[in-house]
C-alpha cells in the first residue's frame, strides 16, 4: 500500500513562533493531501488540504506546501499558540480506489508558553 | 454544528467475544468510513461504505469484521471474535459526497471508541 511518513516525531516551539511540520510520501499517484490535527482523546480534525496540481495553499494561520518532485508535504503554522499543541498527521488519497485516507505516523507539536 | 458521534467511548471485552461499535454519521452524508488507531501508531483505514455496501476495504478488514447501516442512521462495525491485537481506538468518519473532479469533501471524524481486548 501507500507509504506516508513523517520526518520528525516531536516538535517543540515557543508560543508566537512559526511551526513547520514535514511529511514525505512515496506514492507518485497520490493526488490529494490533507493535514489533520488530533488532540488527546479526540478524533482527527481537518486543517487544510491541497490537490496535486497546486504547490501552495493558505488558510487561517496555516499554509501547506507540496513539492511533488521530492514527494514532500509541509504544514506551516504561523504564530503558534498553546491551543495548537496536538499530533499532526498528513494523509493522502491515491488516484485509484475510493476516497480512503492513508495517514502518516504523526508529529507531536508542543507549544511552550 | 453537526458532528459524528460514537458509542461507547470505551469498550472492554474478553478475547473471543463479539463487539459492536456504533456510529451516528452526520445526517446528510453519504459516505462512511471506519479507521483504527493502535496506541501510539498512525490511523489506519479499515473500510468505506456507500449506498449500503462496502466500497473499499483494507487487508485489516478480514472475515471477522463486518459493517452495516441497519436503520439509515446508525453505522456499525462488528468484530465477531475479538483478538488481543484488535485493541485500538476505532474512528468512524462520514463525508457528504465524493468526486475527484471537484474539491475534496472533508471527512468528519467522530471522537472514537477505545476497544480493549483482555
Amino acid at each position: 500500500g501507500e507509504s506516508v511518513g513523517l520526518h520528525l516525531p516531536t516538535l517543540s516551539v515557543q508560543e508566537g513562533d512559526n511551526s513547520i511540520i514535514n511529511c514525505a510520501y512515496s506514492n507518485s499517484a497520490s493526488d490529494y493531501f490533507i493535514w489533520y490535527k488530533q488532540e488527546s482523546g479526540k478524533g482527527p480534525q481537518f486543517i487544510i488540504d491541497i490537490r496535486s496540481n497546486m504547490d501552495k495553499r493558505q488558510g487561517q494561520r496555516v499554509t501547506v506546501l507540496l513539492n511533488k518532485t521530492v514527494k514532500h508535504l509541509s504544514l506551516q503554522i504561523a504564530a503558534t499558540q498553546p491551543g495548537d499543541s496536538a499530533v499532526y498527521f498528513c494523509a493522502e488519497t491515491a488516484e485509484t480506489g475510493a476516497n480512503n485516507l492513508f495517514f502518516g505516523t504523526g508529529t507531536r507539536l508542543t507549544v511552550i508558553p | 454544528e453537526p458532528e459524528v458521534t460514537q458509542t461507547p467511548s470505551h469498550q472492554v471485552t474478553q478475547m473471543g467475544q463479539e463487539v459492536i461499535l456504533r456510529c451516528v454519521p452526520i445526517s446528510n452524508h453519504l459516505y462512511f468510513y471506519w479507521y483504527r488507531q493502535i496506541l501510539g501508531q498512525k490511523v489506519e483505514f479499515l473500510v468505506s461504505f456507500y449506498n449500503n455496501e462496502i466500497s473499499e476495504k483494507s487487508e485489516i478488514f478480514d472475515d471477522q469484521f463486518s459493517v452495516e447501516r441497519p436503520d439509515g442512521s446508525n453505522f456499525t462495525l462488528k468484530i465477531r471474535s475479538t483478538k488481543l491485537e484488535d485493541s485500538a481506538m476505532y474512528f468512524c468518519a462520514s463525508q457528504t459526497s465524493f468526486s475527484r473532479d471537484i474539491s475534496y469533501n472533508e471527512q468528519f471524524f467522530g471522537p472514537g471508541t477505545r476497544l480493549t481486548v483482555l
